[in-house]
């Protein structure tokens, strides 16, 4: 089992690029498939995108334009930038890894609250 | 897009009823790539089930699942105070390859 640990900054500007970093221990970040995931309050939870341990990428169609994953294999951390922010893009987000064998997310982090206002 | 519908949106029960929640899809989920979380207040998602029917590490097994196909079940057997919570299935498959259902609330009675 691996542990995750999101960073970032708690508020982000309108129109600006919200950046997140997930840091992975217990394991290389090498081996697994990575995601993340998106709660906005008192909602369910929204598949943001993931990135196979290949480097191929998936994300969710409505996202697409303005969403990127990536992987930095240095310092065993994965990172998501979400360009264009809007308050509809306030929500707690979340780091997970994705199960190679049955799609299934086994470890999540903590989650962070991103908060988009001026 | 394989929107996952979850029913009843709440279920209100007692300690020790039997909860059964549904999770309907709009198409046939592949390969049973069909999981179910737990979510409690201030905490992250918890996995309980994955491949429709198998228990994750630690989950006791008052937790099963069931279901293939486009009709799947989470059913806990005897509700402890624990298990008062949001309960989310998700699917992989299709494009876009991963949905959430909008989640089903256990509050007590």
């Amino acid at each position: 089992q691996v542990q995750l640990q999101e960073s970032g900054p708690g508020l982000v500007q309108p129109s600006e690029t919200l950046s997140l970093t997930c840091s992975v221990s217990g394991g290389s970040i090498s081996r697994y498939h990575w995601s993340w995931i998106r709660q906005p309050p008192g909602k369910g939870l929204e598949w943001i995108g993931y990135i196979f341990y290949t480097g191929s990428t998936n994300y969710k169609p409505s996202l697409k334009s303005r969403v990127s994953i990536s992987v930095d294999k240095s310092t065993n951390q994965f990172s998501l930038n979400l360009g264009s922010v809007t308050a509809a893009d306030t929500a707690v987000y979340y780091c997970a890894r994705l199960s190679e064998n049955n799609y299934s997310f086994k470890d999540w982090g903590q989650g962070t609250l991103v908060t988009v206002s001026s | 897009e394989n929107v996952l519908t979850q029913s009843p949106g709440t279920l209100s029960l007692s300690p020790g009823e039997r909860a059964t929640l549904s999770c309907r899809a709009s198409q046939s989920v592949v390969s049973n790539y069909l999981a179910w979380y737990q979510e409690r207040p201030g905490q992250g998602p918890r996995l309980l089930i994955y491949g429709a029917s198998r228990r994750a590490t630690g989950i006791p097994d008052r937790f099963s699942g069931s279901g293939s196909g486009t009709d799947f079940t989470l059913t806990i057997s005897r509700l402890e105070p624990e298990d008062f919570a949001v309960y989310y299935c998700q699917q992989f498959g299709g494009s876009p390859p991963i949905t959430f259902g909008g989640g089903t609330r256990v509050e007590i009675k």
